[in-house]
C-alpha cells in the first residue's frame, strides 16, 4: 500500500497570505495526484487532479505541482472560505489518501 | 448536474452486515470510463477508500477489507449497493459514496453516519 504523508498537521496562516501544504508519497505515483478540501459537516470537494489540473469551478487561486514522490498545494492569498482540511490521494496503485492538513486562521 | 446520496442504517451491531445503498442522478453508469466508488471516514480521521465499481461490472476492493465487501449496480434505478460483513465499532463512520471518472472522485454524496455498538 503506498502511504500518503502530509505535513504540517496544522497550518496557521493570515486571510490574504500563502499557503503552502506538502504531500509525499512512500513509492512513485508519478501525477496520479488529486487534492480535496473538506469543510466541517461536508464532503470532500476535489480541487486538483493530475497534480496540477485544477478541478471545474476552482479558483485560479488554487494551483498543484509536483510529481513522484513530493507534491504540493498551493493556495496564492487565502480568502475565508479557505479555511478548511486538505487531503491528498494517490490513484497511481489504488486509491489512497493522506491523513490530513488542516488550514486554520492565524 | 450530477448527485449522488447514500442511504441506510444509522446503528448497527457488533458482527451484523451492513447493506448501504448510494442513489444517484446526472450521469448514467452504463457510459464508457464511469464509476461509483465508496469512501469512508471515522469520526475526526481521514479518508478511506473502500471499494469501485465501473460502467463495465468491474469491480475492484480496498485489499486490506476486500474479504468483507461487496459492491453491486443497479444500473436501472442508477443505484450502487455497498455490503460490509462482521461490523465492529472501529467501522463506526460516514460512509461516502462518489461519482468516479478520468481516475478521480470528482463527485460526492453528502455522506451517511454509521455507528456499531451493541
Amino acid at each position: 500500500e503506498i502511504v500518503m504523508t502530509q505535513s504540517p498537521a496544522t497550518l496557521s496562516v493570515s486571510p490574504g497570505d500563502r499557503a503552502t501544504l506538502s504531500c509525499r508519497a512512500s513509492q512513485s505515483v508519478r501525477i496520479n495526484l488529486a487534492w480535496y478540501q473538506q469543510k466541517p459537516g461536508q464532503a470532500p470537494r476535489l480541487l486538483i487532479y493530475g497534480a496540477s489540473t485544477r478541478a471545474t469551478g476552482v479558483p485560479a487561486r488554487f494551483s498543484g505541482s509536483g510529481s513522484g514522490t513530493e507534491f504540493t498545494l498551493t493556495i496564492s492569498s487565502l480568502q475565508s472560505e479557505d479555511f478548511a482540511v486538505y487531503y491528498c490521494q494517490q490513484y497511481n496503485n489504488w486509491y489512497t489518501f493522506g491523513q490530513g492538513t488542516k488550514l486554520e486562521i492565524k | 448536474q450530477i448527485t449522488l446520496k447514500e442511504s441506510g442504517p444509522t446503528l448497527v451491531k457488533p458482527t451484523q452486515t451492513l447493506t448501504l445503498t448510494c442513489t444517484f442522478s446526472g450521469f448514467s453508469l452504463s457510459t464508457s470510463g464511469v464509476g461509483v466508488g465508496w469512501i469512508r471516514q471515522p469520526p475526526g480521521k481521514a479518508l478511506e477508500w473502500l471499494a469501485l465499481i465501473f460502467w463495465d461490472d468491474d469491480k475492484h476492493y480496498s485489499p486490506s477489507l476486500n474479504r468483507r465487501l461487496i459492491i453491486t449496480k443497479d444500473t436501472s434505478k442508477n443505484q450502487v449497493d455497498l455490503t460490509m460483513t462482521n461490523m465492529d465499532p472501529v467501522d463506526t463512520a460516514t460512509y461516502y459514496c462518489a461519482h468516479y471518472y478520468a481516475s478521480v472522485f470528482d463527485y460526492w454524496g453528502q455522506g451517511t453516519l454509521v455507528t456499531v455498538s451493541s
